[in-house]
This record gives structure tokens, sequence and C-alpha cells, in this order.
């Protein structure tokens, strides 16, 4: 099993349309979890962090349940402009230090 | 102006030659990663590091070797051990303090091509 699992997409949704991508994580140990959008060829950028009481941020929302091993993102009225990838964060602290390991990305277009 | 820096952008490479991707920051950040990125795939990590002098092999670590000499750099040898080598490789940093929701910041990426 793969340590942080996506579906790969795309999604193809209408301009304003709500859309959302789960993400799954096999090590119970994970510490903490964040959402990066990468444009094409492009390097990822920090989307959001994702907070165990769950965070928003404008038409962002984000949410961890640490027993089910999975974090989700929500983007209500979808923006051409979100058009992207977008790639789930899980960080475990080993004894060599913080790993940062990358699920595979989902692929959203947002379409007129 | 701060922030971690890839050189170079494009790279080309004959097949068995050793090739160094750099990567440098001055953020005073204290971990390092290096990652590939193959296309419509998510990125694999190859190594990290969080202390000078310390480094820990990541998932796919074969075929390539790093150093950790200063704090601010983290160059990557992708050696002719390295089956297919042709990628995108990122470079990230992040600080380390007891507050685990800390960003990774990312350079623009070396794109190596071996022919």
């Amino acid at each position: 099993r793969k340590e942080v699992e996506q579906d790969p997409g795309p999604f193809n949704v209408p301009e304003g349309a709500t859309v959302a991508f789960n993400c799954t994580y096999s090590n119970s140990a994970s510490q903490s979890f964040f959402w990066y959008r990468q444009d094409c060829r492009k390097e990822p950028k920090l989307l959001m962090s994702v907070y165990s009481s769950g965070n928003e941020d404008g038409r962002f929302t984000a949410q961890l349940n640490r027993a089910s091993q999975y974090i989700s993102l929500l983007i209500r009225d979808s923006k051409l402009s979100d058009s992207a990838t977008y790639l789930c964060v899980v960080r475990v602290l080993t004894g060599g230090g913080n790993k940062l390991t990358f699920g595979t990305g989902t692929q959203l277009k947002v379409e007129l | 102006d701060g922030g971690i820096t890839q050189s170079p952008k494009y790279l080309f490479r004959k097949e068995g030659q050793n090739v160094t991707l750099s990567c440098e920051q001055n953020l005073n950040h204290d971990a390092m990663y290096w990652y590939r990125q193959d296309p419509g795939q998510g990125l694999r990590l190859i190594y990290y590091s969080q202390i000078v002098n310390d480094f820990q092999k990541g998932d796919i670590a074969e075929g390539y070797s790093v150093s950790r000499e200063k704090k601010e750099s983290f160059p990557l040898t992708v050696t002719s051990a390295q089956k297919n080598p042709t990628a995108f490789y990122l470079c990230a940093s992040s600080i380390v303090t007891g507050n685990m929701n800390t960003e990774a910041f990312f350079g623009q990426g070396t794109r190596l091509t071996v022919v």
C-alpha cells in the first residue's frame, strides 16, 4: 500500500461547481498534513495546512479524520484559475528527521 | 530576497555520465529534501536531511547521492547507476520546530534530460 494515496482524476467540472478531493495515508504516526497546488511544469506551492479541527480559507476547506486516516479538500464556487494538480502531503517524524511524503496528485480542470 | 534556488533550470547529459544538481537556500532552514517527478506523476522522495553532515534515504535513493556540508546547500548527484534519470528534480526546504505544521518551500526545479 502506498504511503499516501489520491485519486488521480482528472476531475472536469463547470465553473461555479463544488468539488471535493480525498487522500488516504497509511502511517498512523503521521503528524502533520498539507494540501499543495502544482501548476503545469511548475514547482508545488502550499495551498493550506490541515488542522485537526478542520480549517477554511476562503473557498477552500480542509478536513482531517485521524481515525480513518484520510484528509479532504473542498473547493466551492470553482474558478477557471483553480485548474491545477492538487497534492496531498503527509509529514512523519522518523529517526533521521522529518519525512515529507507526497501523493500522486489529483488533476482538476474547471471549464466554462 | 530569501528563497531556494536550483540550477540549472534545464540540463542535458549523455548516458553514463554523472551529473550534479545544485540546491541553495538562504532561508536558514534546517531541513532539505530532494524529489523526483515524472510526467503525470507525483513527487517521489530521493533523499532528505535535517542537519548538516547527516542525511537519510528516501523512497527511491538508488542511483543517487547527496551531501550536506553546509546548512544552505544540498547538492544531488545523479550517477550512471540510475537507470532512468530523465525527470523533473525538485529541491525543498523547511524549518524544524516543535510545531510540525511548517510548510516546505520549493525551488523552481531542474529538468534533466539524458540522451
